[in-house]
């Protein structure tokens, strides 16, 4: 079975650019979340989705930060623009369905903003 | 909201040594606890949970975790590490009713001397 992916794998940006990653869950996985971690730090979920739709997006910055899962699939999280402290490793991962599933995380996305 | 404590940040052990590493979780309600491990240039990983029944759970590799409620505790422990448990491990809590949503602690890095 495939695991979640993700890309691109690293980015370096400048401040006030934008940025977008991306991720593929597990193939019929319904819950997909977005989680980051910064450097010695725990994962902080930022967005939970099931299917479509938005679950949970209460600590995703949505003055700079947005994600969607148009078709119930694969996600997009952008960043834009960029501020210093968004620097971090950017997790994807999803779950068959909400309630007590377990997680499968991808390899993550590392940002560097400069 | 609930929060999780790791107070080892950084553990050295030599091999065969015995390992407890201590997590600590603020929620009154039910909650679900997970472990989950990173090796070096790998995604995170589940290592074990714990949802109800037995509160001492045994998970992969040798490792095992007692939930404690009184003292609103689920350490992990391993009776004799190898090298190859290199890994930054990070514990997780999941209330009940909060769909799957987690909250991971800070993690702790631990070495282990060949």
């Amino acid at each position: 079975e495939a695991g979640v992916a993700q890309s691109p794998r690293y980015k370096i940006i400048e401040k006030r650019q934008s940025v977008a990653f991306w991720c593929n869950p597990i193939s019929g996985h319904a819950t997909l979340y977005w989680y980051q971690q910064i450097l010695g730090q725990g994962p902080k979920l930022l967005i939970q989705f099931q299917n479509n739709g938005v679950v949970d997006d209460s600590q995703l910055p949505k003055d700079r930060f947005s994600a969607e899962r148009l078709k119930g699939v694969d996600s997009t999280l952008k960043i834009q623009p960029a501020k210093l402290e968004d620097s971090a490793v950017y997790l994807c991962a999803s779950s068959l369905n909400r309630g007590g599933y377990e997680q499968y995380f991808g390899p993550g996305t590392r940002l560097t903003v400069t | 909201a609930q929060s999780v404590s790791q107070h080892n940040h950084h553990v050295i052990l030599s091999e065969a040594a015995s390992l407890e590493l201590g997590c600590n979780y603020s929620y009154g309600g039910t909650v679900n606890l997970f472990w989950y491990v990173q090796y070096p240039g790998q995604h995170l990983q589940l290592l074990l949970k714990y949802f109800s029944g037995d509160p001492l759970v045994k998970g992969i590799k040798g490792f095992e975790a007692e939930f404690i409620k009184s003292k609103f505790s689920f350490n992990l422990r391993k009776p004799s590490v190898q090298w190859s448990d290199t890994a930054e491990y990070f514990c997780a809590v999941k209330p009940n009713n909060a769909g799957n949503m987690l909250t991971f602690g800070g993690g702790t890095r631990l070495m282990v001397k060949p």
